[in-house]
């Protein structure tokens, strides 16, 4: 089956550790996208990547960092230098054509720092 | 406004229609989308319709697109008890529509 995964479900991160939230997909989409979310709130970009070796930051990347290596996946980094990381991380994959757009996210990480 | 806005809650009985409302805030927005979110998971992409369209129908789901007032509706007719999540508007700007707002969502909840 085709689809995009995070890992871990939940993670905790102490005061000035840096963490690295996995997105895998097998879609074979060229576009990957990571998102926080907050509680009672919408979706924020982080930072998104059209293809491989190449990315750009969202509304809100400071303190974030990410790679874009392979097609499949799109790691983040939450550095120490974010100061409230606690919140929910979504991964999300696109691919588009002429006549269709196709989107689909991965469970989520609970991000909570000890 | 600068936001994607939206009521943030919605009670219907169970099949009833339900219309949830949005507004956002770029012309140039290339799509513009609805997303459904059912508690602890990640979005599904339900639908999504094409600036230049007025309407588009999928089932039991119809979007409507007001350009001149940028106001985008979601109607689920015959809604059911599985309709019950947080629906999520967003627009998608940048250059190649890759720059995507979010709404703060709408929670539906649906009364037997």
């Amino acid at each position: 089956d085709g689809g995009i995964t995070q890992s871990p479900k939940y993670l905790f991160r102490k005061e000035g550790q840096n963490v690295t939230l996995s997105c895998e997909q097998n879609l074979n989409h060229d576009a990957m996208y990571w998102y926080r979310q907050d509680p009672g709130q919408g979706l924020r970009l982080i930072y998104y990547s059209q293809i491989v070796n190449d990315f750009q930051k969202g509304d809100i990347a400071e303190g974030y960092s990410v790679s874009r290596e392979k097609k499949e996946s799109f790691p983040l980094t939450v550095t120490s230098a974010q100061k409230n990381p606690t919140a929910f991380y979504l991964c999300a994959s696109r691919m588009t054509s002429s006549s269709q757009e196709t989107q689909y996210f991965g469970p989520g990480t609970r991000l909570l720092v000890l | 406004g600068e936001d994607v806005e939206q009521s943030l809650f919605l009670s219907v009985r169970e099949g009833d229609s339900s219309v949830i409302n949005c507004t956002y805030t770029d012309s140039s927005s290339t799509y513009l989308y609805w997303y459904k979110q059912e508690p602890g998971a990640g979005l599904q992409l339900l639908t999504y319709i094409f600036s230049n369209m007025d309407m588009k129908q999928d089932q039991r789901l119809t979007v409507l697109l007001n350009k001149k007032d940028k106001h985008l509706s979601l109607r689920i007719a015959d809604t059911q008890t599985g309709d019950s999540a947080i629906y999520f508007c967003a627009e998608s700007k940048g250059n190649y529509g890759q720059n995507f707002v979010f709404g703060p969502g709408t929670r539906l909840s649906v009364l037997p």
